[in-house]
């Protein structure tokens, strides 16, 4: 049974636009998200990431917003650019934050930027 | 910085064969984990660990064996390699941050092992 939902397998958007990224999850006791970004041939990058008592967290071009009662989350890339174009991961966590090392992770999105 | 280095980084093995996947880091982190990554499933966790001597299962443990005798190493072991563990393995690691502060929580990934199982 899949806890964190990444329901789009791709998404194509015009540089310079907005990206968003959608994610679901069902365990109630996930209390801490994260994004990772991951270029082909390459480990996982770190992005973002939102603990479950705020609604939102920005750094640079990219915010994530959560909305808990929903059990959904969203990357907004703003604006979009083609070095964004990779596979981008949602994963989360009940451990507080520490995690141990242990994230539940979903399925993937490809985001293309094109020029 | 090396930060987490995977080796082999590709490999092929018939099925019954034996082999492990080796994964250090030099960033004294106390926790380390191995993933898998198959098409449309994201990453698995596989084993973890919190610390030298302490090791659980994840997710997906069955077929894998790990170890954790020093901080910096973790290996993970294939005991009698099938099609099904066909993937590409990740290692990552992490540490202890506060609750909800920056990073924490953040993995450390390695590059990644693609294994072939014919």
């Amino acid at each position: 049974d899949q806890q964190v939902k990444q329901n789009s397998p791709s998404l194509s958007v015009q540089e310079g636009r907005i990206s968003i990224l959608n994610c679901d999850y069902t365990n109630s006791m996930f209390d801490y998200f994260l994004w990772y970004k991951k270029y082909p041939a390459e480990g996982p990058t770190f992005l973002i990431s939102i603990s479950s008592i705020k609604d939102k967290n920005e750094d640079g071009r990219f915010t994530v917003f959560l909305n808990k009662s929903a059990k959904h989350l969203s990357l907004h890339i703003v604006p979009s650019q083609p070095g964004d174009s990779a596979v981008y991961f949602c994963a989360a966590t009940d451990a507080g934050g520490t995690s141990y090392g242990k994230l539940t992770f979903g399925q993937g999105t490809i985001l293309t930027v094109h020029p | 910085n090396a930060g987490v280095t995977q080796t082999p980084k590709f490999q092929v093995l018939k099925t019954g064969q034996s082999m492990t996947l080796q994964c250090a880091q030099d960033m004294n982190h106390e926790y380390m984990s191995w993933y898998r990554q198959d098409p449309g499933m994201g990453l698995r966790l596989i084993h973890y660990s919190v610390g030298a001597g302490i090791t659980d299962q994840g997710e997906v443990p069955n077929g894998y064996n790990v170890s954790r005798s020093t901080t910096e190493d973790f290996p993970l072991r294939l005991l009698s390699a099938a099609p099904s563990q066909t993937s590409v393995y990740f290692c990552a690691s992490s540490y202890e941050g506060l609750a909800g502060g920056p990073a924490a929580g953040e993995l450390f990934f390695g590059e990644g092992s693609r294994l072939t199982v014919l």
